[in-house]
């Protein structure tokens, strides 16, 4: 089955600063890849997706790219702020429909 | 005007217990799951109901149960609660065939004392 590592776990950075977030996966045949964040108390929110036949994608300060030979896509997160503060959940998904997450990344901004 | 809801948001209970968690979502989706989020943020999917068939039973004990009563609900229950059961349990629907993404509920915090 498929298999989705993410990292850092942890990521703490200053307002105003980047952030990339990335993951990797193993199956081939995955091709659709959303990006989900989490508020504290809250459910995950899809945030931003990317499909196997594009290698980038932006919507505002957010953005992801994907590198399909290498298996691996990234989030990107420009001037940071203290609401972006949450965690971070990658997924890769396929013919079955049903996505693998990562283990999430918990991006801290400071004020 | 919620998209995924689901109550309660709060559940205490004993060891022993039977509970349900219900779910309901107004967006047409054909597709409804039950996630559960331990406290490491991992979240594991545990069912999944396609136009109210079950379609994934990942490797959940028998103590768990979900009901969909139609394609818009799909409740959780759960029999003989234990310890480990505590978690974060979440609702989810989708497309299933769109690639759209997943549209969470808030969540249900279970603690089992």
């Amino acid at each position: 089955g498929e298999n989705v590592e993410q990292h850092p776990s942890t990521l703490s950075v200053q307002e105003g600063d980047s952030a990339v977030i990335k993951c990797t996966y193993s199956d081939s045949a995955s091709n659709y890849f959303p990006w989900y964040k989490q508020e504290l108390g809250k459910g995950p929110q899809l945030i931003i997706d990317i499909r196997s036949n594009v290698g980038e994608k932006k919507d505002q300060r957010i953005a992801v790219t994907l590198n399909k030979t290498a298996k691996h896509f990234s989030l990107h997160i420009t001037e940071t702020q203290p609401e972006d503060s949450a965690v971070y959940f990658c997924a890769a998904e396929g013919g079955s429909y049903i996505p693998t997450f990562g283990r999430g990344t918990s991006l801290i901004v400071h004020p | 005007d919620t998209a995924v809801s689901q109550t309660p948001k709060y559940l205490v209970t004993q060891m022993g217990n039977d509970k349900s968690i219900k779910c309901e979502q107004n967006l047409g989706h054909d597709t409804m799951y039950w996630y559960k989020q331990d406290s490491k943020k991992f979240l594991k999917i545990m069912f999944s109901y396609n136009n109210k068939e079950l379609i994934i039973n990942e490797t959940v004990p028998n103590r768990f149960s979900p009901k969909s009563p139609d394609k818009a609900h799909l409740n959780l229950h759960i029999n003989s609660l234990e310890l480990g059961d505590s978690a974060v349990y979440f609702c989810a629907s989708s497309q299933r065939t769109l690639n759209y993404g997943y549209t969470f509920g808030s969540g249900t915090r279970l603690t089992v004392v």
